[in-house]
């Protein structure tokens, strides 16, 4: 079945530091994949998704591309801020009937002043 | 309301009791999933509404788990005999409807923190 693999965290890293938080996903077909977001205390959000081979996600400063060849998706953010403190979920979405995401275990980025 | 809705936003039960979680969902919204989100991992699919048809709920883990969805908009996740295992977040989102395409965003309440003691 469809999975999505995310790196281990916590992530931490400096204010203004470079972020990648790597996803590869395993699927049948041609998925769209995601990234969710969640801050403390509040639901998970959509920061960007990418609906096909070689599109690129963009939101907020962050980053993805969609590899087919390496079945990839890794957030990318030049610089981060405290503000992005929070924990990323990874996730595709299938056709073949309901389109259900499924998700990763998510990482969690801590980013001091 | 702007957003889902989820109540109650903690619930600690003894271990046998019934529990009932309610998820308002965005206004128009067809679609409708529950997700099991265990301490540390990812959300992990229960079910799935279009309208009141629940289409799919493969996620659900045992017998015990039911959810229902009758007029189309609230839904409600019932688990009976809650055992310890059952503790976790349950996230409801939403969605405009699942035709619009597999690139479709969904919409998450804050979820309910159900601790079985």
């Amino acid at each position: 079945g469809d999975s999505v693999t995310q790196m281990e965290g916590p992530v931490t890293l400096s204010e203004e530091a470079f972020l990648t938080i790597n996803c590869t996903y395993t699927a049948t077909g041609y998925p769209s994949l995601f990234w969710y977001v969640q801050y403390p205390g509040e639901g998970l959000q959509l920061l960007l998704k990418a609906t096909k081979a070689d599109d690129k996600g963009s939101n907020k400063g962050f980053e993805a591309t969609y590899r087919k060849e390496t079945t990839s998706f890794h957030l990318e953010k030049g610089s981060v801020q405290v503000s992005d403190s929070a924990v990323y979920f990874c996730a595709l979405s299938e056709g073949g009937g309901s389109y259900i995401p499924t998700f990763g275990r998510g990482t969690s980025l801590i980013v001091h002043p | 309301g702007a957003g889902v809705s989820q109540s109650p936003r903690y619930k600690v039960a003894k271990r046998g009791q019934d529990v009932a979680l309610r998820c308002d969902p965005i206004s128009g919204h067809v679609s409708l999933f529950w997700y099991q989100q265990a301490l540390g991992q990812g959300p992990e699919f229960l079910t799935y509404f279009q309208n009141e048809a629940q289409l799919d709920k493969s996620g659900l883990p045992s017998d015990r788990f039911f959810a229902e969805r009758p007029e189309g908009s609230v839904s409600t996740l019932k688990i009976q005999r809650t055992q310890q295992e059952d503790s976790a977040v349950y996230l409801c989102a939403s969605s405009l409807g699942v035709r619009r395409g597999r690139d479709e965003k969904l919409f998450f309440g804050s979820g309910t923190q159900l601790s079985v003691l």
